[in-house]
This record gives structure tokens, C-alpha cells and sequence, in this order.
């Protein structure tokens, strides 16, 4: 298995707070990227990183920020978490030397916005 | 913008069905296709992959073909087990896009025995 972590694995909050999720990796590739996974909605790029300190926004960024200051770590901020905010959020990581590499997927972090 | 469209589901088969979830796909230029599998609690996982035209992708005895001018990429299993049960995602990366997936919406399988 890819040495990918996230945590927490779940997570409750109220409305209003700042959340923040980790996605720790151990194999140095260099892609991150964050998605969030809905009912109807399959998974949607949120954020994604190709270095450190690197990083661009997805379909679905708006309020959600980013950093990654190592090359271990992605972190996901939610600035002031909402309801529509609630989904299962995924981590995934590639090497990226080409278009048929594989992207290696942590076990998701399930967050409750309350 | 890209697209993957795959059928609704959920699908419910009997084991030892034959199936098929079917894949289609928008986008310019020659993007590589995947499909990933989801088991019950657990992240998405590599199924198989595919990345110029006609070329079979192929595992677990599922297989797709790269089909560029239906721009299809259908996913089949000639006999399916209870262990299927998953939900599947088709997906599409594209050069100059910092192998960034698209996915579609995902199919819900269920195999009962």
C-alpha cells in the first residue's frame, strides 16, 4: 500500500470554525491534491499541490485553503467551515512522469459540519 | 472543460452476471483513462488504465477498451462475485494538466449471491 495518511479519519464541527486536515505521504511524489466526494456528485478537485509551496485551485475551491511546506504534507484548511462543507475528503498522491501513472488515494477523512 | 460521464446506477446483479458500466469521456487532446474501485469505507484504488486508442486495460478480470472514436471506455466483467460489490469511478488525466484526475460520478455495484 502507498504510504499515504490522513487524519483526522473523522471529524465533527460546528459552523463557523476553522478545520483543518492533514495528508501526510512517505513515497516523495511530488503531486497532492485534495478532493471532496458527494452523493450524485462523484469526487471533485478541490486544491492541488505539484511542489513545495506550490499549489492551484480545483473545481471546487472556494472556502478552502491549501499549504504544503514540506513535501510530505498537504494540508486543507476549511476558513470558516459550513454545512455544505460536510462530505468525505480524499487525499491522493502521484508521481506524475506521465499521464498513465497511477494516483494512490488515503482512506478519506469524514467531516460533519453541525 | 473535461468531462467523464459513466451510466447511473446503482446496478444489482446476481453473481455470476456479466457486466457492464458504461464510460464516456469529453476532452480535447489524447487523455489517459482509468477506472478506479471503491470498497465499502476505504479510499479509491487503481482498477485499470488505459492510455492511447484501442489499447485493453485489464485486472481482477475486469477489462476497457480505449475506444477514441466513441470516446468510450467501458468497464466489463464476463462473471461477477459478491466481492465486486464497490462503487466504481471513471476517470480521464490530460497532459499540461498537472495530472489532475477527472472523474466521473461514480456507479454503485451490487452482487448478491
Amino acid at each position: 500500500d502507498a504510504g499515504i495518511t490522513q487524519s483526522p479519519r473523522h471529524k465533527v464541527t460546528e459552523t463557523g470554525t476553522p478545520v483543518t486536515l492533514r495528508c501526510h505521504q512517505t513515497e516523495n511524489h511530488r503531486y497532492m491534491y485534495w478532493y471532496r466526494q458527494d452523493p450524485g456528485h462523484g469526487l471533485r478537485l478541490i486544491h492541488y499541490s505539484y511542489g513545495v509551496k506550490d499549489t492551484d485551485k480545483g473545481e471546487v475551491s472556494d472556502g478552502y485553503s491549501v499549504s504544503r511546506s514540506k513535501t510530505e504534507d498537504f494540508l486543507l484548511t476549511l476558513e470558516s467551515a459550513t454545512s455544505s462543507q460536510t462530505s468525505v475528503y480524499f487525499c491522493a498522491i502521484s508521481g506524475g512522469q506521465g499521464l498513465d501513472t497511477e494516483a494512490f488515494f488515503g482512506q478519506g477523512t469524514r467531516l460533519t459540519v453541525v | 472543460g473535461d468531462s467523464v460521464t459513466q451510466m447511473e446506477g446503482p446496478v444489482t446483479l446476481s453473481e455470476e452476471a456479466f457486466l457492464t458500466i458504461n464510460c464516456t469521456y469529453t476532452a480535447t487532446g489524447y487523455p489517459s483513462l482509468f477506472w478506479y474501485v471503491q470498497y465499502p469505507g476505504e479510499g479509491l484504488q487503481l482498477l485499470l488504465k488505459a492510455t492511447k486508442a484501442d489499447d485493453k486495460g485489464s485486472n481482477k478480470g475486469f477489462e476497457a477498451t480505449y475506444r477514441k472514436e466513441t470516446t468510450s471506455f467501458h468497464l466489463e466483467k464476463g462473471s461477477v462475485q459478491v466481492s465486486d460489490s464497490a462503487v466504481y469511478f471513471c476517470a480521464l488525466k490530460k497532459g499540461g494538466s498537472n495530472y489532475k484526475l477527472t472523474f466521473g460520478k461514480g456507479t454503485l455495484l451490487t452482487v448478491n449471491p
